[in-house]
């Protein structure tokens, strides 16, 4: 089943712009990450967000988390045209014990145009 | 680094064939997951282990098994290749929350 939702599916922007994506969910988590996938590669972890945290920053991204309205959203200040690839929030929640899953979203296509 | 490996970047196999995808990490992590990936679908669950020898089902294990005999090694296994098994399969293992993917392996199943 899917949990995170990303928004939108695709977009487009000149080198040097700031891109936002969006993230919503469904049921409560114990964190929420945020996944780059270049062409054809594997998925690159980017960040971690816990449950109890609002914002994270890591060089370029800032990640924000809204656990009352069960959402994230991922910012890249300044891109680059090598920031060109998909980018995919993934859900962690309890699945069973102490085991945890994560549940990922169908991703977001960023283009970044030089 | 972590470093998760997969047995084959391209397969290509005719339906009814048995087929192995086998998955490597270097990082003694105890959990590991096999997902596949297709368009307009995103990622989705097979199967994923926590311990050697112990598996769970994820959300589309049908068609498929898994072997986890050693910590570091995770086998997906598809007993009879159907066509709609063409994908691209990721392996991951886990630690401290975040997945660490291999580079994937491109199935064709003919």
């Amino acid at each position: 089943s899917q949990q995170g939702e990303e928004d939108p599916q695709a977009l487009s922007i000149q080198e040097g712009e700031n891109a936002t994506m969006n993230c919503s969910y469904k049921t409560s988590i114990n964190n929420l990450q945020w996944y780059r996938q270049n062409s054809g590669r594997g998925l690159v972890h980017l960040i971690l967000i816990r449950s109890n945290e609002r914002e994270k920053h890591s060089g370029r991204l800032r990640v924000t988390l809204d656990t009352s309205k069960k959402s994230s959203s991922l910012l890249i200040t300044a891109s680059r045209a090598a920031d060109t690839a998909s980018y995919f929030c993934a859900t962690d929640a309890r699945s069973g014990g102490s085991n945890y899953k994560l549940t990922f979203g169908k991703g977001t296509l960023l283009t970044v145009n030089p | 680094d972590v470093k998760v490996t997969q047995s084959s970047r391209y397969l290509v196999k005719r339906t009814g064939e048995k087929v192995f995808l086998e998955c490597v990490q270097d990082m003694d992590h105890e959990n590991m997951f096999w997902y596949r990936q297709d368009p307009g679908l995103g990622l989705r669950l097979i199967y994923f282990s926590y311990d050697v020898k112990m598996k769970e089902k994820g959300d589309i294990p049908e068609g498929y098994s898994v072997s986890r005999e050693k910590k570091e090694r995770f086998s997906l296994i598809l007993e009879s290749a159907s066509t709609n098994q063409t994908s691209m399969y990721l392996c991951a293992s886990r630690e401290l929350g975040a997945q660490y993917f291999g580079p994937g392996t491109r199935l064709l199943v003919l």
